[in-house]
């Protein structure tokens, strides 16, 4: 499979306690993104990076959240402390070039619920 | 600052009926890309089209047809002959040049046998 791989595909977790995303993209992407998608919504932007560098994060992305791409190669989002808000949808995205004049591909998303 | 409206929240058809999905955008930037997604009950967002700001030409597709006209600053997606397959949830993006791509809330297309 050479698409945009994201594990788990679904988490549940208990309050306060952290939780760890990865996404694999495609292999030459050299940007990735990270969104949140809640019921009823459209997806909500948190950070990208081109290549290993995070260049953009969304005031959404509070303290509690933090993501990396070591070695431009796949990403990992953790949240620390989680609250039953943090329940949604995380999708990974990946796509090739330098500007945002291309399509992004969309892995098949990670199910965080916050019992 | 990027914005993107989908006016309609859920629309219902008939199969074979033509349905137009409405989007509009706000951006203070000359340069910029539109892009249509969909969304499956499978949940992966599909890649459907991209179009640049410079480029006004209307695109079609098969059975899908794309209107960009930057008077109106709207991108709209036209589905002839729409079949049960077409069911969905379809969001436009904007994206500013050398940033990130932001949604539309989305629209619930239903196509009914």
């Amino acid at each position: 499979d050479t698409g945009v791989s994201q594990d788990p595909r679904h988490k549940i977790t208990k309050r306060g306690q952290n939780v760890t995303f990865r996404c694999d993209p495609i292999s030459e992407h050299n940007r990735l993104y990270w969104y949140r998608q809640t019921l009823g919504q459209g997806p909500e932007f948190l950070t990208y990076f081109q290549n290993e560098a995070q260049l953009e994060k969304s005031r959404l992305l509070s303290d509690r959240f933090s993501a990396e791409r070591p070695k431009g190669s796949f990403s990992t989002l953790e949240i620390q402390r989680t609250e039953q808000g943090d329940s949604a949808m995380y999708l990974c995205a990946s796509s090739l070039g330098v500007a945002s004049n291309t399509e992004a591909f969309f892995g098949q998303g990670t199910r965080l619920t916050v019992v | 600052a990027q914005k993107v409206t989908q006016a309609q929240t859920e629309i219902s058809v008939v199969e074979k009926e033509d349905v137009t999905l409405d989007c509009v955008y706000e951006t203070r930037d000359t340069t910029y890309y539109l892009f249509w997604y969909k969304q499956p009950p499978s949940g992966e967002l599909v890649f459907l089209i991209r179009r640049n700001s410079f480029d006004e030409q209307n695109e079609i597709s098969g059975r899908y047809s794309w209107n960009f006209q930057k008077s109106t600053s709207s991108f709209n997606f036209t589905i002839t002959a729409s079949q049960v397959v077409d069911s969905a949830v379809y969001f436009c993006a904007l994206s500013e040049a050398w940033r990130d791509m932001r949604f539309g809330a989305g629209t619930r297309l239903t196509v009914k046998p």
